[in-house]
């Protein structure tokens, strides 16, 4: 089945600086990729859903400007998040859908802890 | 936007039980999945549910999707320690592109 790769698994980073999350399709082309939020005991929550060649499409109440997305190939979506605060702490998951398998083709990373001291 | 109602939202069983959870939701969905996150990881699909009423097994699992397509359940027969985690149920409105809206999850306790 589809694998998607997702870097770092863990990083502290300081308030006020940046982090970029990587989110990776090994075995199958990717246009469309989503990327997830997840609070301690809570759900995920869908943030914005990355489209190869094009801009993001963002959840409301989402800061774009914060969360920055870039989808620049097929296999490979970026998650960066600017100038982060401890609020923005949270597990943050990517997932993509192979083309032509809904559903059963929607696989999930293995999640970034963010911890921002 | 979209709500999943899952319930219940935790449950303490003895082992070998079997367990019994579901979602409900107001709107309809094209495409009903059952997720199970072990802690610190991503979740990993359990179940993939297309047809309403479709009625679906792996292994000790089984699931159903509403008539409706407004609501399923997740089965759980005689349960083991492994099962111990936390089960999400997730909708998607359309076949492919639209990220998935996921219910609060069920925490599995299992006590031996």
């Amino acid at each position: 089945g589809a694998v998607v790769s997702q870097h770092p698994s863990r990083v502290i980073c300081k308030s006020g600086t940046s982090v970029k999350i990587e989110c990776r399709s090994l075995d199958f082309q990717a246009t469309t990729m989503f990327w997830y939020r997840q609070f301690p005991k809570q759900s995920l929550m869908l943030m914005a859903t990355s489209n190869e060649g094009s801009k993001a499409t963002y959840e409301q109440g989402v800061e774009k400007d914060k969360f920055l997305i870039n989808h620049a190939s097929l296999t490979l979506s970026t998650l960066t998040v600017t100038s982060a605060h401890p609020e923005d702490s949270s597990f943050y998951i990517c997932s993509t859908q192979e083309s032509g398998a809904p559903g059963y083709g929607y696989t999930f990373g293995s999640g970034t802890r963010l911890t921002v001291v | 936007g979209q709500q999943l109602n899952q319930s219940p939202q935790s449950m303490f069983i003895q082992e070998g039980e079997d367990v019994s959870m579901n979602c409900t939701s107001s709107s309809i969905f094209n495409t009903w999945l059952w997720y199970k996150q072990e802690p610190g990881e991503g979740p990993v699909l359990l179940i993939a549910l297309y047809k309403a009423g479709e009625l679906t097994s792996n292994g000790r699992l089984t699931a159903q999707f509403g008539i409706t397509r407004k609501d399923s359940f997740l089965n759980i027969s005689a349960s083991i320690p492994s099962d111990v985690g936390i089960y999400f149920c997730a909708g998607q409105l359309s076949e492919v592109g639209d990220g998935l809206t996921f219910g609060k999850g069920t925490h599995l306790i299992i006590q031996p």
